[in-house]
C-alpha cells in the first residue's frame, strides 16, 4: 500500500465548478498535512496546511479526518488558473518532523 | 528573499555516464532535501541533510547515487554510472529547522538516453 494516495484524475471541470479531491494516507502516526500545488514542468509550491479542525483559505477549503486517515481539499468557483497538479503530502512520520512524503498528485483542467 | 538556487536546469546524457547536479538553498535554512520526481509521480526524497549532516538517506541507491553538503549550505547530487530509469526532474528543496513547510527549487530535467 502507498504511503499516500490520491485519484490521479484528470478531473475536467468548468469554470466556476466546485470540484474536490481526497486523499488517504497510511501512517497512522503521521502528524503534519499539506497540499501543494504543481504547475506543469514547474515545482511544487505549499498550497495550505492542513488542521483536524478544517482551515479555509478563500476558495480553497482543506479538511482532515484522522481517524479515517483522510485528507480533502475542496476548490469552489473554479478559475482556469487553478489548472494544475495538486499533491497531497504528510510529514512528521516517526518523529521527522521535517520529512514530507508526497502523493502522486492529481490533475485539474479547469475549462472554458 | 532569494529562493533556493539549482543548476543546471537541464542535462542529457548517455547512460553509463555520470552527472552531478548543484543546489543553493535559502540563506539559513539548516535543513536540505533532494527529490526525484518521474514523470506521472509525486517527488520522491532520496536524501535530506541538517547542515553538513546526513538525516535520512534511505532510499538513496547508495551504489550510483551520492551527495554532500560540504559546509553546510551548498549541496551536489551525483549519479554515477546513470540508467534510462533516472530519467526525471531533480528538485533540491530547503527549509527552517522544525519548519513543515518546504521551499523547492525549480529543478534539474535528466534525460538518459
Amino acid at each position: 500500500r502507498k504511503e499516500v494516495e490520491q485519484d490521479p484524475g484528470p478531473f475536467n471541470v468548468p469554470e466556476g465548478a466546485t470540484v474536490a479531491f481526497n486523499c488517504t494516507y497510511s501512517n497512522s502516526a503521521s502528524q503534519s498535512f499539506f497540499w501543494y500545488r504543481q504547475d506543469c514542468r514547474k515545482e511544487p509550491k505549499l498550497l495550505m496546511s492542513v488542521y483536524s479542525s478544517g482551515n479555509e483559505d478563500g476558495r480553497f477549503t482543506a479538511q482532515l479526518n484522522r481517524a479515517s486517515q483522510y485528507i480533502s481539499l475542496l476548490i469552489r468557483d473554479s478559475k482556469l488558473s487553478d489548472s494544475a497538479t495538486y499533491l497531497c503530502v504528510v510529514g512528521g512520520i516517526g518523529g521527522a518532523t521535517n520529512k514530507l512524503i508526497f502523493g502522486t498528485g492529481t490533475l485539474l483542467a479547469v475549462q472554458p | 528573499e532569494a529562493g533556493v538556487a539549482q543548476s543546471p536546469r537541464y542535462k542529457i546524457i548517455e547512460k553509463r555516464q555520470s552527472v552531478a547536479f548543484w543546489c543553493n538553498p535559502i540563506s539559513g535554512h539548516a535543513t536540505l532535501y533532494w527529490y526525484q520526481q518521474i514523470l506521472g509521480q509525486g517527488p520522491k526524497l532520496l536524501i535530506q541533510f541538517q547542515n553538513n549532516g546526513v538525516v535520512d538517506d534511505s532510499q538513496l541507491p547508495k551504489d550510483r547515487f551520492s551527495a554532500e553538503r560540504l559546509k553546510g549550505v551548498d549541496s551536489t547530487l551525483k549519479i554515477q554510472p546513470a540508467k534510462l530509469e533516472d530519467s526525471a526532474v531533480y528538485f533540491c528543496a530547503s527549509s527552517l529547522s522544525g519548519a513543515p513547510g518546504y521551499t523547492f527549487g525549480s529543478g534539474t530535467r535528466l534525460t538518459v538516453v
